[in-house]
């Protein structure tokens, strides 16, 4: 079945600068990759998605980048702020949507 | 509903007992997921209902785990004989169809074994 690693575990920023969080799929038949935020203590939320038919998808200070030939997708969080700390999941879907391990986000102000 | 509901929000039990968590999905949504989050952990696949089947049960850790949906709405996720490892954060999601749309969770049930 379909395996995402997602790295880092855990990742700490400056308030202001960039946070990327990378992912690798292993089913080349995936071709829907959702990202989700999960705040302490609630439930995981979509923040952006990105279909196998697109390279970028952005939404103000959030993009995702999905390079199919090496199969992995990246999400980009520019101009961080302590808000945007939570864990963050990668997910890919091929037959059925598998989430990675997720990534503790810490901005420090 | 508005969103995915919940219930009960928490649970503490005695091991042994059995205890059952129930999902009231997005109306109109097809599919409904269950997962279980540990403390601190990722979400570990349980099992997934398209209407009321359940294609994929891959995801229960034992025979101690049962789920049923009813009338392509509710679902009841039962645990018998509950062991202390139970303990954890069970969410359910929905999504209007096929899996590669946008899953909504619930809330979850927080649930604590003593």
């Amino acid at each position: 079945g379909e395996n995402v690693e997602q790295h880092p575990s855990t990742l700490s920023v400056q308030e202001g600068d960039s946070a990327v969080i990378k992912c690798t799929y292993s089913d080349s038949a995936s071709n829907y990759f959702p990202w989700y935020k999960q705040e302490l203590g609630k439930r995981p939320q979509l923040i952006i998605d990105i279909r196998s038919n697109v390279g970028e998808k952005k939404d103000q200070r959030i993009a995702v980048t999905l390079n199919k030939t090496a199969k992995h997708f990246s999400l980009h969080i520019t101009e961080t702020q302590p808000e945007d700390s939570a864990v963050y999941f990668c997910a890919a879907v091929a037959r059925q949507l598998t989430f990675g391990s997720g990534t503790q986000l810490t901005v420090l102000p | 509903g508005a969103g995915v509901s919940q219930s009960p929000s928490n649970k503490v039990t005695e091991k042994g007992k059995d205890v059952e968590l129930r999902c009231d999905p997005i109306s109109g949504h097809t599919a409904l997921y269950w997962y279980r989050q540990s403390l601190g952990q990722g979400l570990e696949f349980l099992i997934y209902f398209q209407g009321n089947s359940a294609p994929d049960k891959s995801g229960l850790p034992s025979d101690r785990f049962s789920a049923e949906r009813t009338g392509g709405s509710v679902s009841t996720l039962t645990i018998q004989r509950t062991q202390q490892e139970d303990s954890a954060v069970y969410l359910c999601a929905s999504t209007a169809g096929t899996p590669d749309q946008p899953q909504h969770f619930g809330d979850g049930t927080r649930l604590s074994i003593l």
